[in-house]
């Protein structure tokens, strides 16, 4: 067990709908990024937060935005779905916001688009 | 942004077998790192190796890094059943980006 609580764990719904993924970090961590897992693009980061600010971006679509509230959890929303957003989702936290050093991977929120 | 690149992609080995991977880079790093994957499941750290280490090792693990190369290798010695799985490298482009490389789907036969 990481520590990294992610939910919903699936997650079904129709294109263009909109969901929200939670992820509670590990007590402690201050860094939380985003990670989406498909089948034909690999692990793609998307974004990172560190203590309620964004740090970093990476292959985040406009579709899609996230947060990191006071309490350090954070969402990710993905709005206007596409076929092509169905894929594993994952959160990772961190101690440091600054040195990329060991991340603690969630479980994943898998999302199917139909 | 950079990413690793496993090579080989697929490898199944008997058990007891060593299981060697390699990952390749493209921009300076400040570290790199190995994960593994259980099917499905959340990705797991198993080791960093930084710019300037050559050498790492973490039980039956061992990590190279040749900067000037840019390349790592992972070395799993005395493979078991329960080391099946897929195993990425990530590289730390400095920017608070850990890119990850398409993985390694290891086998090990019983």
């Amino acid at each position: 067990d990481s520590g990294v609580t992610q939910t919903p764990k699936h997650l079904i719904t129709a294109t263009g709908q909109r969901v929200t993924l939670r992820c509670s970090p590990r007590s402690g961590d201050l860094s939380v990024y985003w990670y989406q897992q498909s089948l034909d693009q690999g692990l793609q980061f998307l974004i990172q937060y560190y203590n309620g600010e964004e740090r970093a971006k990476g292959n985040i679509l406009e579709r899609f935005s996230a947060q990191q509230f006071p309490d350090l959890h954070s969402e990710l929303n993905l709005s206007s779905l596409e076929l092509g957003d169905s894929a594993l989702y994952f959160c990772a936290s961190s101690v440091s916001g600054f040195d990329t050093g060991e991340l603690f991977f969630g479980e994943g929120s898998r999302l199917t688009v139909l | 942004s950079q990413q690793g690149e496993e090579d080989p992609q697929a490898l199944s080995i008997q058990e007891g077998e060593n299981a060697t991977m390699n990952c390749s880079y493209k921009t300076s790093i400040n570290n790199l790192q190995w994960y593994r994957q259980n099917s499905g499941r959340g990705l797991v750290h198993l080791i960093l190796i930084r710019s300037n280490e050559r050498e790492k090792h973490s039980g039956r693990l061992r990590v190279t890094l040749d900067t000037s190369k840019k390349s790592s290798s992972l070395l799993i010695t005395a493979s078991r059943a329960a080391d099946t799985a897929s195993y990425f490298c990530a590289t730390d482009d400095g920017n608070n980006r850990l890119a990850f490389g398409k993985g390694n789907q290891v086998v090990v036969i019983p």
